[in-house]
């Protein structure tokens, strides 16, 4: 199956600090990419949607401000955690849409720790 | 409403079958998904299936839908230790994927 990296896999901050997590599709172009938070032993809940060349789509209820989204080229989407605090600790998955396969294929996820 | 259920757990002895049962909403939806998730790891892409079909087998796997009822089953055949994981269905919907709780397969040697 195609190939989805995160940059970095973990990371620990320190509160008031910003943390940026970048998704890469290895062996396809992605137009759209999506970023999702998950909670232990819970499912993924969707952040947003990550187009290429335009603004990302916020689900409710996920600070656009807090949670910034660039999807500069076809195989890179980052998203920035600004001003991080202990609640913003999650596990960060990104995917990305194969419109080849009409498939979505996941990204290793980051394990952000604030402190 | 999007909703997508599963069981929140199941526990096999090796070398038996698991049957992972799913139901969801949107009767629109293209595409099912099945996913693996390991401890610590992102999802992995297990298999799919388009709405028009009804059976899909591969390998040990072999996914099953009732578009009637809404029900999505994953069947994995000779189930080894190393399929101990969380198995999350997911249905497509206006091209985001709407994900299950879930459920925790146990396998006991």
């Amino acid at each position: 199956g195609a190939v989805v990296s995160q940059h970095p896999s973990r990371v620990i901050c320190k509160s008031g600090t910003s943390v940026k997590i970048e998704c890469r599709s290895l062996d396809f172009q992605a137009t759209t990419m999506f970023w999702y938070r998950q909670f232990p032993k819970q499912s993924l809940m969707l952040m947003a949607t990550s187009n290429e060349g335009s603004k990302a789509t916020y689900e409710q209820g996920v600070e656009k401000d807090k949670f910034l989204i660039n999807h500069a080229s076809l195989t890179l989407s980052t998203l920035t955690v600004t001003s991080a605090h202990p609640e913003d600790s999650s596990f960060y998955i990104c995917s990305a849409w194969d419109r080849v396969g009409e498939t979505q294929y996941f990204g290793p996820g980051t394990r952000l720790l604030v402190l | 409403g999007e909703d997508v259920e599963q069981s929140l757990f199941l526990s096999v002895r090796e070398g038996d079958s698991s049957v992972i049962n799913c139901t969801y909403t949107d009767s629109s939806s293209t595409y099912l998904y099945w996913y693996k998730q390991e401890p610590g790891a992102g999802l992995q892409l297990l298999t799919y299936i388009f709405s028009n079909m009804d059976m899909k087998q591969d390998q040990r796997l072999t996914v099953l839908l009732n578009k009637k009822d809404k029900h999505l089953s994953l069947r994995i055949a000779d189930t080894q230790t190393g399929d101990s994981a969380i198995y999350f269905c997911a249905e497509s919907m206006g091209g985001k994927l709407i994900f299950g709780q879930g459920t925790e397969l146990s396998v006991k040697p």
